[in-house]
């Protein structure tokens, strides 16, 4: 069965330092999202990609986090400098099969950021 | 803003009984609900999807929609220990609906 991949699974840093995380959707995904979910609380999304380009990140905080699809394949998601509240779990997810499939969107296991 | 609500529970039901999951949303325009499921720890995983007012049935679930109350539920019959988990409700938004916005979720306790 495809799957989102993502890596790490888990990240421990202290605050002010920079992390990346890493997502390679499932084959053939034109769309591709990252998501942040605090413990308690719903997926919320950080942005959302078509192919290479950005479609919608207006709630990504750009004063420290940046994300790139570059060949449209795989992304990254980076924060600099991380700060406490950053802990949560980032998840990404593709979507892009047929037509009655297309919004339907596929997680990957998720990165699980905790952040001293 | 886009909101979508839902119970937070958690919400505790015996082994073998109907487990009844609801949620309201703001955006009357929305077309595409999901269900999914997470455990703890876990990333989410779909259940189901409904576009159209009415019933949806798979297997011991059921999803229901009420565009004209802007309304979604899911029904879990014969609940077995396996169902506990976090229900998200999500609501597609944007253009072609290719965004999902989520509820904070309902935790589902099923006792044996």
């Amino acid at each position: 069965e495809a799957e989102v991949a993502q890596s790490p699974r888990y990240k421990i840093t202290e605050k002010s330092q920079a992390v990346a995380f890493w997502c390679d959707p499932i084959s053939g995904h034109a769309t591709l999202y990252w998501y942040r979910q605090i413990l308690g609380q719903g997926p919320e999304l950080l942005v959302q990609f078509q192919d290479e380009s950005v479609v919608d990140d207006s709630q990504l905080p750009k004063d420290r986090f940046s994300a790139e699809r570059l060949k449209g394949v795989d992304s990254t998601l980076k924060i600099q400098p991380a700060e406490l509240g950053d802990s949560a779990m980032y998840l990404c997810a593709s979507s892009g099969g047929p037509a009655s499939w297309a919004n339907v969107l596929t997680f990957g296991a998720g990165s699980r950021l905790t952040v001293l | 803003q886009k909101e979508v609500e839902q119970n937070s529970g958690p919400l505790s039901v015996p082994e073998g009984a109907i487990a009844s999951l609801n949620c309201t949303y703001s955006d009357r325009g929305s077309q595409s609900f999901f269900w999914y499921r997470q455990y703890s720890g876990k990333s989410p995983e779909l259940i189901m999807f409904i576009y159209s007012n009415g019933d949806k049935e798979d297997g011991r679930f059921t999803a229901q929609l009420n565009k004209a109350s802007q309304y979604v539920s899911l029904l879990i019959r014969d609940s077995q220990p396996s169902d506990s988990a976090t229900y998200l409700c999500a609501v597609g938004t944007g253009a072609g609906s290719y965004q999902l916005t989520f509820g904070k979720g309902t935790k589902l306790s099923v006792i044996p």
